[in-house]
């Protein structure tokens, strides 16, 4: 199987600032990764996602980066504003059908 | 943009009331999931489905059944609710192709009294 674990289930950042959230996962064999946002009340939302032949992934403001040797994955965010707070989990996979979760970190940015 | 829709927000139920959840995607999506997310423990796979009338067990089955009878809509049955059922439903859907992600639709928070 697979264990997916987040490394802070708190973080707080000024705004402004980058944000740096990691995760880890358990099984080698997971070849497909993706970072979710979920906001309160509501369910999770797709920021950016990561396959295994790639050891970094750009998108609008995010950065993923992965790095398969310690099986450890981390979402960066630049210039973090209001807006970004949220709890943000990881998610791995090899097969497609089942997807792993890690618990969450829970962003908070000060104004 | 991908649409996954469940048919509440919010339920409250009582011990023993059989439950339904549904869950509508409209982007043609082969696979569809259910799962109950509480605090300290993640999402957790309850059940999911890769085609019209296939389903398959995910980790955490017990107290819990489902039924896809048509492509767009998934529905999660719990036959005689509990009060350890009380979570947070999310339903997700994906195309069934390589590195496709999953949506997921906003939630239903079920409280069994």
């Amino acid at each position: 199987g697979e264990s997916v674990g987040l490394h802070l289930p708190t973080l707080s950042v000024q705004e402004g600032d980058n944000s740096i959230i990691n995760c880890a996962y358990s099984n080698s064999a997971s070849d497909y990764f993706i970072w979710y946002k979920q906001e309160s009340g509501k369910g999770p939302q797709f920021i950016i996602d990561i396959r295994s032949n790639m050891d970094k992934r750009q998108g609008q403001r995010v950065t993923v980066l992965l790095n398969k040797t310690v099986k450890h994955l981390s979402l960066q965010i630049a210039a973090t504003q209001p807006g970004d707070s949220a709890v943000y989990f990881c998610a791995a996979t090899n097969t497609g059908n089942q997807f792993y979760f890690g618990t969450g970190t829970s962003l908070t940015v000060i104004p | 943009d991908v649409k996954v829709t469940q048919s509440s927000r919010y339920l409250v139920k009582r011990t023993g009331e059989k439950v339904f959840l549904e869950c509508v995607q409209d982007m043609d999506h082969e696979n569809m999931f259910w799962y109950r997310q509480d605090p300290g423990l993640g999402l957790r796979l309850i059940y999911f489905s890769y085609d019209v009338k296939m389903k398959e067990k995910g980790d955490i089955p017990e107290g819990y059944s489902v039924s896809r009878e048509k492509k767009e809509r998934f529905s999660l049955i719990l036959e005689s609710a509990s009060t350890n059922q009380t979570s947070m439903y999310l339903c997700a859907s994906r195309k069934r192709a390589l590195g496709e992600t999953q949506y997921f639709g906003p939630g239903t928070r079920l409280l069994v009294l």
